[in-house]
């Protein structure tokens, strides 16, 4: 069966300082996997996608950048966090274009 | 990036009545719809995948429609209960290939 793992579940950053958000997929070959944040009381905003390894799409401008080193391995990354920054972080894959998707545990950052 | 709305934004029932919600799209190029539970605390599930316009899906006490033409989808909930207590999502895709992105979400609250 296919599972995603998602870390950390919290983080707690200084202003400035670098991140690293980390996703994996087992169970499952070339999904496509997205990255999502729910800033507060706000709905779920797309922010990346990739489709295979290297190709990656942003939807929107920001602080931050994603990459795909490997077929089932995510990342989320900023080289200077923001306040704006903070907010929930999801995970998820998806088998196919417009195939249900599976999410992750999440990752609540706290910028300060 | 897709234009979807869903309405209302939050909804507050007493258990047992019964509700519906919302999710407005573009009703050009449509593909497919998706509809997520997201409970607090966990990760967003899927309910339904709809492709066909005048589909009706049913999941225990909930069920859904479809209108591709007209671009909307209505998600009924009979007989709410605490346990139905969730942010409720929905997705649109279309054939350009657009990637899952979510409307604000109705967020129910069913008190007991």
């Amino acid at each position: 069966s296919q599972t995603i793992h998602q870390w950390p579940a919290t983080l707690v950053q200084p202003v400035g300082s670098p991140l690293s958000l980390e996703c994996t997929v087992e169970g499952t070959s070339n999904p496509n996997l997205y990255w999502y944040r729910q800033a507060a009381g706000r709905g779920l905003q797309l922010l990346f996608y990739s489709v295979g390894i290297g190709q990656i799409s942003s939807e929107v401008p920001q602080n931050l950048s994603a990459s795909r080193p490997q077929d089932r391995q995510f990342i989320l990354s900023s080289k200077k966090l923001l306040l704006s920054d903070s907010g929930f972080y999801l995970c998820a894959w998806s088998v196919l274009f417009a195939a249900e998707a599976f999410f992750g545990q999440g990752t609540r950052l706290t910028v300060v | 990036i897709l234009n979807v709305e869903q309405s209302p934004q939050s909804l507050h029932v007493q258990e047992g009545d019964s509700t519906n919600f919302t999710c407005s799209f573009p009703s050009s190029n449509f593909y497919a719809l998706h509809w997520y539970r997201w409970e607090t605390a966990k990760s967003p599930e899927a309910l339904f995948v709809m492709t066909l316009n005048g589909d009706e899906k049913k999941k225990g006490r909930i069920s859904a429609t479809l209108n591709t033409k007209e671009g909307y989808s209505y998600l009924y909930i009979k007989g709410s209960q605490p346990e139905d207590s969730a942010t409720y999502l929905c997705a649109p895709y279309n054939n350009a290939g657009n990637m899952l992105t979510f409307g604000g979400g109705t967020r129910l609250m069913v008190k007991p």
